[in-house]
């Protein structure tokens, strides 16, 4: 079965500081996609990326960036230079294919305090 | 709007009586899904539509629990005799068929539901 673990319940840090969010995941299939949302308290969840299984390229979009490493089953994610604005619960995400469409399995996500 | 529309955003009921969440995706989108999100939890899988496809109900927790999608587009969520436990936040999302676009869900707002 597929399994997302983010074992950082929650994170504190204070604005400008970076900050890495962990996860690790679970899965028999040799194909399937990562994916990181974030969740800010409006409610809506964002999508900010997602990796394909053969991709294992490092992804930097401005001051965020993902490292991805199959040995380990990670795809931590890293904010630098943290901002108020980042304040969110972020979720880590797997899925396979099924029939076209994509079947999310979520971790309990990291809720992310940004400090001014 | 163009994103994904949800209704309705805040529902209180009491224990025992049905209530109906609905969904409207995001137009052209063939993938529709359905999560929850319990307090303090992550997201979990309840079900989801692939076009005509017959759907994949894995993941709703019991009989009370059924959707629809009518015309392929508008979905609605049914529970029946709700319980106090069946409070959460339903989530809808939206995608295309994956090969179309980047595998991103379009998620709504949700719905809160408290049942008393």
């Amino acid at each position: 079965a597929q399994k997302v673990t983010q074992a950082q319940t929650e994170i504190s840090v204070v604005e400008k500081e970076d900050v890495t969010l962990d996860c690790v995941y679970e899965t028999r299939d040799t194909t399937y996609y990562l994916f990181w949302y974030k969740q800010p308290p409006s409610g809506e969840l964002v999508f900010l990326i997602r990796r394909n299984s053969f991709d294992e390229q490092n992804e930097i979009s401005g001051r965020y960036s993902w490292n991805f490493q199959k040995s380990t089953s990670s795809f931590n994610f890293t904010i630098t230079a943290s901002q108020v604005v980042d304040s969110a619960v972020y979720f880590c995400a797997l899925s396979d294919l099924i029939q076209g469409a994509q079947k999310l399995v979520f971790g309990q996500g990291t809720r992310l305090t940004i400090n001014p | 709007g163009a994103g994904v529309s949800q209704s309705p955003s805040n529902k209180v009921t009491e224990k025992g009586k049905d209530v109906e969440l609905r969904c409207d995706p995001i137009s052209g989108h063939t993938a529709l899904y359905w999560y929850r999100q319990s307090l303090g939890q992550g997201l979990e899988f309840l079900i989801y539509f692939q076009g005509n496809s017959a759907p994949d109900k894995s993941g709703l927790p019991s009989d009370r629990f059924s959707a629809e999608r009518t015309g392929g587009s508008v979905s609605t969520l049914t529970i029946q005799r709700t319980q106090q436990e069946d409070s959460a936040v339903y989530l809808c999302a939206s995608s295309l068929r994956v090969g179309q676009n980047t595998g991103e869900l379009f998620f709504g707002e949700g719905s809160r539901l408290t049942v008393l």
